[in-house]
This record gives C-alpha cells, sequence and structure tokens, in this order.
C-alpha cells in the first residue's frame, strides 16, 4: 500500500511533442505528489509538486494533473524539447509533506528526440 | 546557493572493505537521507535521520549502518562491502521529513565493490 506505480519505464518522444508519465497509488493517506528531475550525472531535483486540493498545477511547459477518485496523476510535458531529456520520479507523502518519507516511483526516463 | 556534498564522485574498493560515504549540507536541514539508485529499481531508502544522532531504517538497510554526529553531516558506512552493493549512492537533506519543501539532493556517489 505504501507504493508508488509509475508507468512507462521509458519514453521516447519527437521534439515538440507531448511526454506523458503517469502514477498511481493505493494509500489515501498520502497528500502531497511531487516530480522529480534528474539528469545524468545529477541527483533529482524537485521540478514540481502538488496537494490534492487541486486537479491540475502547471509551471511553464510542466502541467501535473490529479484524479483524485482515481487515485492517479500524471506529468505532461507539452513542447518536450532534447533538454527536457532525463530521468522523471513521481512520488507521495503524507501531511502535506511534513510527514514520513517521500515513497519514490521507480523513474520514468526520457528521451527526447530533436 | 544551497548544497548537499558529497564526499566522493567515484569509489572503487574491495570486497571485505570497510566503506564510509560522507555527506555534508550547508541548509541547517533536519532531516537527511541516503538512497541507492540503480536501473530499474528506482531510488531506495537505506537509512534516515530526523536529528543529530537519531536514525531510522528504510527499505534496505541490510549490510549498512549510519551515523550521524552533527547536523550537517550524515555518514553511510558499509561494514564489508559486497559485489550487491556496486551501485549510486545518494545523499539528500530536507526540512520537512515528507518533503514539503523538496529534498535536495547531492550528486551521488558511485560505488565499485570488486
Amino acid at each position: 500500500q505504501q507504493q508508488v506505480k509509475q508507468s512507462p519505464q521509458s519514453l521516447i518522444v519527437q521534439k515538440g511533442g507531448i511526454s506523458i508519465i503517469n502514477c498511481a497509488y493505493e494509500n489515501t493517506a498520502f497528500d502531497y505528489f511531487p516530480w522529480y528531475q534528474q539528469f545524468p550525472g545529477k541527483g533529482p531535483a524537485l521540478l514540481i509538486a502538488i496537494r490534492p486540493d487541486v486537479s491540475e498545477k502547471k509551471e511553464g511547459r510542466f502541467t501535473i494533473s490529479f484524479n483524485k477518485s482515481a487515485k492517479q496523476f500524471s506529468l505532461h510535458i507539452m513542447d518536450s524539447q532534447p533538454g527536457d531529456s532525463a530521468t522523471y520520479f513521481c512520488a507521495a507523502s503524507i501531511g502535506g509533506g511534513s510527514q514520513g518519507n517521500l515513497i519514490f516511483g521507480k523513474g520514468t526516463k526520457l528521451s527526447v528526440k530533436p | 546557493d544551497v548544497k548537499v556534498t558529497q564526499s566522493s564522485r567515484y569509489l572503487v574498493k574491495r570486497t571485505g572493505e570497510k566503506v564510509f560515504l560522507e555527506c555534508v549540507q550547508d541548509m541547517d536541514h533536519e532531516n537527511m537521507f541516503w538512497y541507492r539508485q540503480d536501473p530499474g529499481l528506482g531510488l531506495r531508502l537505506i537509512y534516515f535521520s530526523y536529528d543529530v544522532k537519531m536514525k531510522e531504517k528504510g527499505d534496505i538497510p541490510e549490510g549498512y549502518s549510519v551515523s550521524r554526529e552533527k547536523k550537517e553531516r550524515f555518514s553511510l558506512i558499509l561494514e564489508s562491502a559486497s559485489t550487491n552493493q556496486t551501485s549510486m549512492y545518494l545523499c539528500a537533506s530536507s526540512p520537512l521529513l515528507g518533503g514539503g519543501y523538496g529534498y535536495t539532493f547531492g550528486s551521488g556517489t558511485r560505488l565499485t565493490v570488486v
């Protein structure tokens, strides 16, 4: 019940296309859902996060969509660029991000082809 | 710029050696974490610490121990290194345990045990 299931494991998108990465969870106590971005040779870095009081959050070309009833959330990257090529991790925690530990998905390796 | 610094970028050790991985943060964060990252397995939590001298086991603590004698420093110890501990090790720190303001990761230590 503590798992966050992420798909796909890898994704290839053409430049200018939309990249979509999905995550699902079981624990209804989760109430903080961040996404992390990791470039080769670097540690993951917080990209964008959402709390379940909203169904969507947008920051530039990155959007989180959240479906509380389905216990799913997804990351959409609009107008994908080669510089977006990285590994993306979804995550979840409780207490609005103050409690427990972040539970990470297994990651999605995104390649954006020029 | 806030930082989590891991002492070594690459490390090669022999089977049976005692190995120390050091991590220092300059953000006065209460919480520090050690993860290992393996292809297809994502980020797996080894140990975390929510205060000086306090430690908690994560998902895969076997074969590892930790030490936190000062707030800014969190060390991971491999008591007797084995080849299955060859991996990328990532240290992180956070003001909130659940990552509400984000986990700040170091760039990682790639450990090879031969």
